[in-house]
Parts: C-alpha cells; structure tokens; sequence
C-alpha cells in the first residue's frame, strides 16, 4: 500500500518561512505533488517534482529526495492569504495519493 | 479558459434516501477523477475515467456507489443508498493525458453532502 505522513498543523507570523515536510512508502512512484486548498475551497496545484532537488516558483519552493523517499514544501515571506491546508500527494502511473493535509495557520 | 464545473454545490438528504452528483471537466482533458474528501483529511480517490473507460476504480464502494462517463466528457456519481458516513466533500478533478499540463489535476470547487 502507500502511506504519506505530514504535521497536522503549523503556525507562523507574517513574513516567516514554514517548511511542511512530507515523508512517503509506495511502490511505482513517479513523482510528488503539493497542492494547496483554503477552506471550503478547491484544492489547488503548487508544485510537482519527479527529480532530486529543489523546485523555486515565487515564494514557494518544493524539493525532493528520491532516495529517502522525502520531500518539503518551502513557504517564504509568509502572508496572512497562506492560510490554507496544504497537501502533498504521491503520483504513481496518473494517479495521485493525498496525505492528510497540514493545516497552516498565519498570524499578524 | 473555463475551469472544472460541479452540480449541486451542496446536498442534505436522509440516509436510505439516493443523490446524484454532475462534473463536466476542462474541455480536451481525457482523464476525469472522482474524490471523496472527509472534513479533515485529504482526497481519497473513487474513480479514475480516461475517456469513457475506468482507469482505476479499487477504492469505490461499488455496493452503493456507481459512475458514469458516457461520452468521454461530462460525468455523473451516484449513492445509492446513503450512509451517515458518506457525508463528505465529493470533488471532480481532470487532466490531460499529455503537454505541460498532464501533471496537474484541476479541481472542480466539490459538492458538500450531508447525511442526516
């Protein structure tokens, strides 16, 4: 089977930086995705990385580490719209797995 | 470009009783997704369509569960009968099969059902 493990939840001031690690066991994996969702929102892509390293769109940035089956999302400069769930999700063939989200919560 | 369209927005019914959902997704995307969506937990994936075909549907309770894609494009899910435990956000994503795109799945804002 496939498990993908995240914190629940993170709380950060405007203007931080949040890393939300994401940690994965599957088999036929092709790559991991970020997605983000505001409540009562559609999720949202992010971010999608099948190589090592790291991927840098604006303020956020993703990375990947294929060998120890990891990967982070980067949130800088932190502002109060951030305030969603982000999730990552593993893709295997076209089909994606979602952790259960972490909740990201941004004070002034 | 129009985005991922979903009908109804919200549902209450009584458990026992059946309901329809509708997804029509981006037009030219192939592959079409239904997801379940528990309030606090992320999607768990129903069914996969590609065209008019199921991809994959290993996770769909097909005892009560059923969907349909017709003529490749727009697609419907249904419950019957519903459970308490079916209340949840059902979501519709799609995506191309190929181009720039085909790693993103776009999703449709969901229909919020509640069992009573």
């Amino acid at each position: 089977g496939q498990s993908l493990e995240q914190p629940s939840e993170v709380t950060a001031v405007e203007g931080a930086i949040v890393q939300i690690n994401c940690t994965y066991q599957t088999s036929g994996f092709y790559g991991l995705s970020w997605y983000q969702q505001h409540d009562g929102g559609a999720p949202t892509f992010l971010s999608y990385n099948a190589l090592d390293g790291l991927e840098e769109t604006g303020r956020f940035s993703s990375f990947l580490s294929r060998s120890d089956s990891y990967g982070y999302l980067l949130l800088q400069e932190l502002q109060m719209k951030d305030s969603a769930s982000y999730f990552c999700a593993v893709r295997t063939g076209n089909k994606l797995t979602f952790g259960g989200g972490t909740r990201v919560l941004v004070k002034p | 470009e129009a985005g991922v369209a979903q009908s109804p927005r919200y549902k209450i019914i009584e458990k026992r009783q059946s309901v329809a959902f509708w997804c029509n997704p981006i037009s030219g995307h192939a592959t079409l997704y239904w997801y379940q969506q528990i309030l606090g937990q992320g999607p768990k994936l129903l069914i996969q369509f590609q065209n008019n075909g199921v991809v994959d549907d290993s996770q769909l309770p097909k005892d009560r569960f059923s969907a349909e894609r017709l003529k490749g494009v727009d697609s419907t899910l249904k419950i019957q009968p519903a459970k308490l435990e079916d209340s949840a956000v059902y979501l519709c994503a799609s995506s191309p099969v190929g181009g720039e795109d085909k790693n993103i799945q776009y999703f449709g804002a969901g229909t919020r059902l509640s069992v009573l």
